[in-house]
C-alpha cells in the first residue's frame, strides 16, 4: 500500500542555519505530493505541492523535488527563521485521488 | 472568500457520550475529508464526502459516522466514545479528491 516516511525529530537549528527534512514515498501509480506545516495548537497549513515528476514545489523560501527515481520528496530551506519552528508533514495522495496519506512529522526547533 | 472552519474547538466527554463534531468547507469546494491526530503523531484519514455521499473509509469503526449537506459543510459522529478517541479531529476541504486539501483548524477532543 501508499505509505510516507520522515526522518525522525526532533531537529534543532540555530538560526540561519540549512535546513533539510527527508521524506521518501511508496505508491503505486504518480501520487502528488505535499509537505504540509502544523504550527502549535493549530490545524494544518499546506506549505507546497509537486504533481509530477521533477516538479519543484516553492513557498516562503521552502523548496521540495519531486524525484522519481529515489521515491523522495526532501524539505530544503536556506536559512531557517525562529518562526520556522513547528511541525512538518509530508504527505501524497495517489493518482486515483482519495485519501492523504502523511508521514509521522517531523519537529523542527529553530533557536536564536 | 473564506476558510475551512470547524466547532468547536475544544470539547470534554464521558466514556461511553456520544459526540458531533462540525465542518464548514471552503468556498467552491465539494469534498470534505476527516482525519483523527493522536498525539505526536500524523493524521490519520477517516472518511471523505464527495456531494452528500461517502466517497472512501479508512481503518476506523462504524461507531465513526459522518454527513455531507447540500452546502457541502459536514459532520462527524462518534457513538459510544473511548479514552483513545482522544485527539485532535481535523477537517480538510478541496475541489476534488485528488486535488490539496485545505485544513480547519481543528477540534480537540478529550475522552475522560
Amino acid at each position: 500500500g501508499n505509505s510516507v516516511t520522515q526522518m525522525e525529530g526532533p531537529v534543532t537549528l540555530s538560526e540561519e542555519a540549512f535546513l533539510t527534512i527527508n521524506c521518501t514515498y511508496t505508491a503505486t501509480g504518480y501520487p502528488s505530493l505535499f509537505w504540509y506545516v502544523q504550527y502549535p495548537g493549530e490545524g494544518l497549513q499546506l506549505l507546497l505541492k509537486a504533481t509530477k515528476a521533477d516538479d519543484k514545489g516553492s513557498n516562503k523560501g521552502f523548496e521540495a523535488t519531486y524525484r522519481k527515481e529515489t521515491t523522495s520528496f526532501h524539505l530544503e530551506k536556506g536559512s531557517v527563521q525562529v518562526s520556522d519552528s513547528a511541525v512538518y508533514f509530508c504527505a501524497l495522495i495517489s493518482y486515483q485521488g482519495g485519501k492523504l496519506i502523511f508521514g509521522q512529522g517531523t519537529e523542527l526547533s529553530v533557536k536564536p | 472568500e473564506t476558510g475551512v472552519t470547524q466547532s468547536p474547538t475544544h470539547l470534554i466527554k464521558t466514556r461511553g457520550q456520544q459526540v458531533t463534531l462540525r465542518c464548514s468547507s471552503q468556498s467552491g469546494h465539494n469534498t470534505v475529508s476527516w482525519y483523527q491526530q493522536a498525539l505526536g503523531q500524523g493524521p490519520q484519514f477517516i472518511f471523505q464526502y464527495y456531494r452528500e455521499e461517502e466517497n472512501g473509509r479508512g481503518n476506523f469503526p462504524p461507531r465513526f459516522s459522518g454527513l455531507q449537506f447540500p452546502n457541502y459543510s459536514s459532520e462527524l459522529n462518534v457513538n459510544a466514545l473511548e479514552l483513545d478517541d482522544s485527539a485532535l479531529y481535523l477537517c480538510a476541504s478541496s475541489e476534488r479528491g485528488d486535488t490539496e486539501a485545505f485544513f480547519g483548524q481543528g477540534t480537540r477532543l478529550t475522552v475522560v
